[in-house]
């Protein structure tokens, strides 16, 4: 598609739900990124993908955050057991270099 | 690792007036600078960046930044702003070896333009 597309665009969950967050990159792109941005902050880096290898996943908070990219395409970013502090806007980015991501527009995740 | 300091939370100014958004960036390593926009509701796009070279960046919109090695600095302007210049911008930094891909961010200024 034309720019990357990040699905659902927002998602409540109970605290303690599972949560899998859905990301298309541009056709091409080589790099995939997610970050984290918390209500009044800045982005957070959580993780990187090259093609289907996850080169660094030195962001990602606790153990029950997961991200995949199998096909090297599609990614998805899985919270499990969600807590309120997860609460935030999720951004997935991609690139055919390592600067200069064309960002998504967010999925909102708000854990009630 | 590096550090990025967005001196002003809030930045009101009124309709073809100029605006500075200023940028502070700590690290003890050579760095690449960018500029991001946000809409609301949106995904962040990119302004513009310093990679190498001169040190005056010219971006979209009629934005430039200049990049000032000794004040660590990286402020933003534009000559003369628009109502739909309204939008929350942030300052990014990375470093120039082998993470490079990995950005760290400013908290963010709200630019609000009043007619």
């Amino acid at each position: 598609g034309a720019g990357v597309s990040q699905s659902p665009r927002y998602k409540v969950a109970k605290r303690g739900q599972d949560v899998a967050l859905r990301c298309d990159p541009i056709s091409g792109h080589v790099s995939l990124f997610w970050y984290q941005q918390a209500l009044g902050q800045g982005p957070e880096f959580l993780t990187y993908f090259q093609n289907e290898a996850q080169l660094d996943k030195s962001g990602l908070p606790s153990d029950r955050f997961f991200a995949e990219r199998p096909e090297g395409s599609v990614s998805t970013l899985k919270i499990q057991r969600t807590q309120q502090e997860d609460s935030a806007v999720y951004l997935c980015a991609s690139s055919t270099r390592s600067y200069g991501y064309t960002f998504g527009s967010g999925t909102r995740l708000t854990v009630v | 690792a590096q550090s990025v300091t967005q001196l002003d939370s809030q930045v009101p100014v009124f309709e073809e007036a100029p605006v500075e958004l200023r940028c502070n960036y700590s690290s003890s390593v050579s760095v690449y600078l960018f500029w991001y926009v946000q809409y609301p509701n949106q995904g962040l796009q990119l302004l513009l960046k310093y990679l190498s070279g001169s040190t005056l960046v010219k971006g979209i919109n009629g934005f430039e930044a200049e990049f000032n090695k000794s004040q660590t600095s990286f402020h933003l302007r534009k000559p003369s702003v628009h109502i739909s210049d309204t939008a929350e911008y942030f300052c990014a930094v990375s470093d120039t070896g082998g993470s490079n891909y990995k950005l760290t961010f400013g908290k963010g200024t709200l630019l609000t333009v009043n007619p």
